[in-house]
């Protein structure tokens, strides 16, 4: 089953704007996390953030979380044409160790 | 960090036979799970493999048709047995060190079954 949901499912921006991409989720967590997947790729670990911290940084990346609303964002600065790619977010919750990933946003970086 | 050695990348399959797919692990890890991605789809788990005892197998996978083998800290197999071309996709198996913690992948394996 898929915990969270993305959004936009696809985006495009122009190289060098900021992108942001949102996800939800339903059940309790224990942390959060994004992945990158390039075309036909494995998956690529960005960043985790813990249910008790509401931000957290890594280069051009910016996570921020909010349990009370079950959301997450992630924010990639200055973008480039290597960040297109798609990017997953999936949670970790208390119950068990699982990994449940979202749908996840198609980014797209024009040149 | 971990590295993941899947194997194979690609096969092509003939409808109602079986592969099995190998993960192995430069390390010992605690968590280890089998992923399964449809084109330009999420992953979605399959099951996660516990050393010395029987996958934990989430809704809508069974044993029977993917069996999962977990002899050790380092090493996994899953079969997909009985294929058919819904079976088409990318199987990916991800490992962590320790409960809670970020997840490695494997490059997967893509298999198409005709």
């Amino acid at each position: 089953s898929q915990q969270g949901e993305e959004d936009p499912q696809a985006l495009s921006i122009q190289e060098g704007e900021n992108a942001t991409m949102n996800c939800s989720y339903k059940t309790s967590i224990n942390n959060l996390q994004w992945y990158r997947q390039n075309s036909g790729r494995g998956l690529v670990h960005l960043i985790l953030i813990r249910s008790n911290e509401r931000e957290k940084h890594s280069g051009r990346l910016r996570v921020t979380l909010d349990t009370s609303k079950k959301s997450s964002s992630l924010l990639i600065t200055a973008s480039r044409a290597a960040d297109t790619a798609s990017y997953f977010c999936a949670t970790a919750n208390n119950r068990d160790d699982k990994i449940i990933f979202g749908k996840g946003t198609r980014l797209h970086i024009l040149p | 960090s971990a590295v993941i050695s899947q194997k194979p990348s690609r096969d092509i399959c003939q409808r109602g036979t079986s592969l099995t797919i190998q993960c192995q692990v430069d390390s010992q890890v605690t968590m280890m799970f089998w992923y399964r991605q449809q084109p330009g789809q999420s992953l979605t788990l399959i099951a996660t493999a516990n050393q010395g005892s029987e996958a934990t197998y989430e809704s809508g996978f069974v044993i029977d048709k993917f069996p999962i083998s977990r002899p050790n800290l380092t090493f996994s197999t899953l079969t997909v047995s009985n294929m058919s071309p819904e079976d088409s996709s990318i199987y990916l198996c991800s490992v962590a060190h320790w409960e809670n913690t970020e997840a490695f992948f494997g490059q997967g394996t893509r298999l198409t079954v005709v």
